[in-house]
């Protein structure tokens, strides 16, 4: 398994700023993920963090908007660009292995007023 | 396409009953199948997994799971619920044809409530 750490754990932000999650694992991962999360409902995939190339997005989600860092197998970062109040929600790291099981960390969550 | 349905949004059950949590799935080829818990405030938390080999697979906690081929689907049990079991639980599907990088759906979730 995996243990994955996130910083920071909640954030209150003004309309506009950006903030950047940190997210570390504390083995290498081939894969790592991140999503978001309405309290209480189900989760949607931003984007797959690639090491050493740029992100893969899902539809709806853009660079510019969500931009990743992946430097190295360890450690990825998602900065919420330009942020307005639609953007508060949840935001989850996972790292999967080879086992296909992927392992998460316990949220950042972000309030935008 | 690969999907995954939670039927029920909440189910309630007695401390010490027997529990089920409804999750049926769809794919093309063969599924990996998942099941996490999430705390309030938590992150997910894996529970068990099922990839091949024996359909009934048990995981952390005294939960385990019955991976059904023909009904396609994998229902999470324990043959007796605690109080602390309360929480909200998450299939997820991937399937294993899919190429390039690994996207797993999760479904709806579903609440769990034991009462005392």
């Amino acid at each position: 398994s995996a243990v994955i750490s996130q910083k920071p754990s909640r954030d209150i932000c003004q309309r506009g700023t950006s903030l950047t999650i940190q997210c570390q694992v504390d083995s290498q991962v081939t894969m790592m993920f991140w999503y978001r999360q309405q309290p209480g409902q189900s989760l949607t995939l931003i984007a797959t963090a690639n090491q050493g190339s740029e992100a893969t997005y899902e539809s709806g989600f853009v660079i510019d908007k969500f931009p990743i860092s992946r430097p190295n197998l360890t450690f990825s970062t998602l900065t919420v660009s330009n942020m307005s109040p639609e953007d508060s929600s949840i935001y989850l790291c996972s790292a999967g292995q080879g086992d296909e099981t992927q392992y998460f960390g316990p949220g950042t969550r972000l309030l935008v007023l | 396409a690969q999907s995954v349905a939670q039927p029920e949004d909440q189910v309630n059950v007695a401390e010490g009953n027997p529990l089920t949590v409804k999750c049926t799935y769809s794919v093309s080829g063969n599924p990996y199948l998942f099941w996490y818990v999430q705390y309030p405030n938590r992150g997910l938390q894996f529970l068990l997994k099922y990839i091949t080999g024996d359909n009934l697979v048990k995981g952390s906690y005294g939960f385990e799971a019955e991976f059904n081929k023909s009904q396609t689907s994998f229902h999470l049990k324990k043959p007796s619920a605690l109080v602390s079991d309360s929480a909200l639980y998450f299939c997820a599907v991937r399937d294993m044809q899919a190429g390039g990088y690994q996207k797993v759906t999760f479904g709806t979730g579903t609440k769990l409530q034991v009462i005392p």
